[in-house]
């Protein structure tokens, strides 16, 4: 299986500030069609999670442009500038290149201060 | 809008079975894969299966090959889960999900327990 390592596990932003999470992948996330399958997920307490970002740097609809991703074949960042109150939750990053499986990350909690 | 609607989750016995049932509505049911996506209480997110949008191809995660089968029904656009030889490790909520490389809808989920 792919591993998916975040870092950090849990992150402590003050309001306004910009928080900024690391995900590696234990094999390079290219896949043989040229895409790069790196997706990023934020789940709020008692809610299903919500796709953020997707091959790396897209944003879907909604997404505020605070949200930002970057990186490329294994090492992989995002970045939330002026963090807000309602960003708080867990982000997940995840891999939909290689199967079996497609992996996730262990999460990371973000915590508005 | 894109809504997705898990049902058929409760408390099962181990060795026991169970299907789950995902109702699909707002968008074109039969042009997407379609994906299950659980996660265990407290922790983080794992894979189970994922299914063609004409069912040709199917796979699931080898935690769960040969117990678990994945199907839709594109005219009733459904999507379900057959879960069969059920162990404590499988208690978790399941959340069906639009796509696979991108999931990006998810339902609420259904939460399945495993106990005696």
């Amino acid at each position: 299986d792919v591993v998916m390592t975040q870092s950090p596990l849990y992150l402590p932003v003050t309001l306004g500030q910009t928080a900024s999470i690391s995900c590696r992948s234990s094999q390079s996330l290219v896949y043989s069609d040229g895409n790069t399958y790196l997706n990023w997920f934020r789940q709020r307490p008692g809610q299903s999670p919500r796709r953020l970002i997707y091959k790396i740097s897209n944003r879907d609809s909604g997404v505020p442009d605070r949200f930002s991703g970057s990186g490329s074949g294994t090492d992989f960042t995002l970045k939330i500038s002026r963090v807000e109150a309602e960003d708080a939750g867990v982000y997940y990053c995840m891999q939909g290149t290689h199967w079996p499986p497609y992996t996730f990350g262990q999460g990371t909690k973000l915590e508005i201060k | 809008q894109v809504q997705l609607v898990e049902s058929g989750g409760g408390l099962v016995k181990p060795g026991g079975s169970l299907r789950l049932s995902c109702a699909a509505s707002g968008f074109t049911f039969s042009d997407f894969y379609m994906s299950w996506i659980r996660q265990a209480p407290g922790k983080g997110l794992e894979w189970v299966s994922y299914i063609s949008s004409s069912s040709t191809y199917r796979n699931d995660a080898d935690s769960v090959k040969g117990r678990f089968t994945i199907s839709r029904d594109n005219a009733k656009n459904s999507l379900y889960l057959q879960m069969n030889s059920l162990r404590a490790e499988d208690t978790a909520v399941y959340y069906c999900a639009r796509g696979s490389r991108e999931p990006d809808y998810w339902g609420q989920g259904t939460l399945v327990t495993v106990s005696s």
